[in-house]
């Protein structure tokens, strides 16, 4: 099993929707989690972390479900601006972040 | 807003050749990070860097590779004798605590030829 696994989508939603990304983890030590946005050929960008049981800000919530192993990304209303990849990283229990390999998104107008 | 920045921002050189990467993490931070990212595929994680010694490592940061922090404001990767398959976007990224939110750079693209 993959160490951080998402669904690669793509996701294809019209402008306005709510859109869910899942992604899972199979390293039960690991504390802190994080989603990222990346568009094309350039850094990754901090969405949120995720340490305890979620997190909001704005249109976007994090949540970490420690039981199953897995966080998930929430966007509402979703903007085209929204259109990019969506990473998840988390750490190993150490000094290592694991990303995912990604999802991603379109908005379409 | 304080910013993690790389140079350069493409590095082209033959295979064989040795290449420096450098970084300049945010100003307060004490923990510093090099990810590769090969066109297409994920970020994946090399090192990471914490009171002037290696944390952890990954299986890909063989001899070949090494880190430095030369003085209170670089941070540097090194990769002694490039391979064809190190052609890759090298991101540093830095973070205040150990397990706090990490803020990369731009990325210097590294070409080998």
């Amino acid at each position: 099993r993959k160490e951080v696994e998402q669904d690669p989508g793509p996701f294809n939603v019209p402008e306005g929707a709510t859109v869910a990304f899942n992604c899972t983890y199979s390293n039960s030590a690991s504390q802190s989690f994080f989603w990222y946005r990346q568009d094309c050929r350039k850094e990754p960008k901090l969405l949120m972390s995720v340490y305890s049981s979620g997190n909001e800000d704005g249109r976007f919530t994090a949540q970490l479900n420690r039981a199953s192993q897995y966080i998930s990304l929430l966007i509402r209303d979703s903007k085209l601006s929204d259109s990019a990849t969506y990473l998840c990283a988390g750490d190993t229990g150490g000094f290592k972040t694991i990303f995912g390999a990604g999802t991603r998104l379109f908005v379409k107008a | 807003e304080p910013e993690v920045t790389q140079t350069p921002s493409h590095q082209v050189t033959q295979m064989g050749q040795e290449v420096i990467l450098r970084c300049v993490p945010i100003s307060n931070h004490l923990y510093f990070y090099w990810y590769r990212q090969i066109l297409g595929q994920k970020v994946e994680f090399l090192v990471s860097f914490y009171n002037n010694e290696i944390s952890e490592k990954s299986e890909i940061f063989d001899d070949q590779f090494s880190v430095e922090r030369p003085d209170g404001s670089n941070f540097t990767l090194k990769i002694r004798s490039t391979k064809l398959e190190d052609s890759a976007m090298y991101f540093c990224a830095s973070a205040g605590g150990a397990r706090d939110e990490q803020y990369f750079g731009p990325g210097t693209r590294l070409t080998v030829t």
